[in-house]
């Protein structure tokens, strides 16, 4: 079946540590997305890509890096010089497009030991 | 960042019971408004995009109207049922680029 694979489920990172969130999708999208989601709070966009080899910052892009080296995958790096990144990651991807609807993955929730 | 208020923020109601709820948005520079569903334990599901004003769309007993003029769109369940228990979330795309900015959603429950 087509989708967005997230992995792992559950992470947990130690101080000063960088960790790597994986996703991957089969829908042949062009674009892909990394949300963040804290509690009481909407999803808000962390880093974008509409192509391979090209991406764009969202609101709330310090402390984290991503890569787009293939069309399938687009994984999302916490940097240590994230200071709360406690929270739930959803990733997503759409054919390019504003009116395309996103298609999620079932997320990761990222613990600091 | 794009303010996106969605209302009520939750909302309670017994089977067989119709609710609305509502999405409000900048009315200017619209270019598409993106409701999706989001149950528990699952990832969110794309219901609606409406990019014309007077749009309606209908989906089973969901249907959603968009006003762009004012910023506005609704979501109505006629009928509800304990499966539509879930967050509802409304998202909106302006000219200026590709993101979505989504609003808090609207968490709704539906009893028996």
């Amino acid at each position: 079946d087509g989708g967005i694979t997230q992995s792992p489920k559950y992470l947990f990172r130690k101080e000063g540590q960088n960790v790597t969130l994986s996703c991957e999708q089969n829908l042949n999208h062009d674009a892909m997305y990394w949300y963040r989601q804290d509690p009481g709070q909407g999803l808000r966009l962390i880093y974008y890509s509409q192509i391979v080899n090209d991406f764009q910052k969202g609101d709330i892009a310090e402390g984290y890096s991503v890569s787009r080296e293939k069309k399938e995958s687009f994984p999302l790096t916490v940097t240590s010089a994230q200071k709360n990144p406690t929270a739930f990651y959803l990733c997503a991807s759409n054919d390019r497009g504003r009116n395309q609807p996103q298609h999620f993955g079932d997320g990761t929730r990222l613990s600091i030991l | 960042i794009l303010n996106v208020e969605q209302s009520p923020q939750s909302l309670h109601v017994q089977e067989g019971d119709s609710t609305n709820f509502t999405c409000s948005f900048p009315s200017s520079n619209f270019y598409a408004l993106h409701w999706y569903r989001w149950e528990t334990a699952k990832s969110p599901e794309a219901l609606f995009v409406m990019t014309l004003n007077g749009d309606e769309k209908k989906k089973g007993r969901i249907s959603a109207t968009l006003n762009t003029k004012e910023g506005y769109s609704y979501l109505y369940i006629k009928g509800s049922q304990p499966e539509d228990s879930a967050t509802y979330l409304c998202a909106f795309s302006s000219n200026s680029g590709y993101a979505l900015n989504f609003g808090k959603g609207t968490s709704l429950l539906v009893t028996p």
